[in-house]
């Protein structure tokens, strides 16, 4: 098992850029979520999603952040346009139904200049 | 929606004394509490956890203690080791699958 993939390890983009960070969840895991963490803020809950629906969107900052997951092994988080205050880790986690335990990726490091 | 409360923000410990974390929530309908550690650069990684109906849990070093009346739990971990130094946050659940986590605990274990 390779755990959760999610790529790239590392963006640097300029404001008003398009980001799109990619996460591939544990395969058999029917609970995918994405955080957000920040010196200032801590780990924050953007979204997540239960066999592809999205259930709770209510982390999502504004209407730049978008989410999708097409299909049960992938999933995009978007930023358009980006700003400054989006540089963060982002990170994916999954999870399965009947088991509470989730396993984080490797994180994406975003910096917006 | 949940909250967690977490203390101290950062511990120091002489290698081979025990450490104790402790987190407190408002939310009585919580009921899955797990316990991440968070190494430089590195993902949260799943070390304890424990549910509702237990009050403790144990796992070599490190065990998970919960009292639903007061709302908190705690991290608690004995003879600590340099590798033991990182950041630890509690987190909960409860009706809703998604994790809260706490603000965090930076561990420094001093040789």
């Amino acid at each position: 098992d390779a755990g959760v993939i999610q790529s790239p390890r590392h963006e640097v983009t300029e404001m008003g850029q398009e980001v799109t960070l990619r996460c591939k969840p544990i395969s058999g895991h029917d609970y995918l979520f994405w955080y957000r963490q920040t010196m200032m803020r801590g780990l924050e809950l953007l979204i997540y999603f239960n066999n592809n629906v999205p259930i709770d969107d209510s982390g999502m900052p504004e209407d730049r952040f978008s989410a999708k997951m097409p299909n049960a092994s992938f999933s995009t988080l978007k930023i358009q346009p980006s700003e400054p205050r989006d540089s963060a880790v982002y990170f994916c986690a999954s999870g399965r139904g009947g088991s509470y335990g989730y396993t984080f990726g490797s994180g994406t490091r975003l910096t917006v200049v | 929606g949940e909250n967690v409360e977490q203390h101290p923000s950062t511990l120091s410990v002489q290698e081979g004394d025990s450490a104790v974390i402790k987190c407190t929530y408002s939310d009585s309908a919580s009921n899955y509490f797990p316990w991440y550690k968070q190494e430089l650069g590195k993902r949260p990684q799943l070390i304890i956890d424990i549910r509702s109906n237990v009050g403790e849990k144990k796992d070599q070093r490190i065990a998970v203690t919960l009292n639903k009346t007061a709302k908190h739990f705690s991290l608690h971990i004995t003879e600590t080791q340099p590798e033991d130094s990182a950041v630890y946050f509690c987190a909960l659940s409860g009706s809703a699958r998604q994790l809260t986590f706490g603000s965090g605990t930076q561990l420094t274990v001093l040789p």
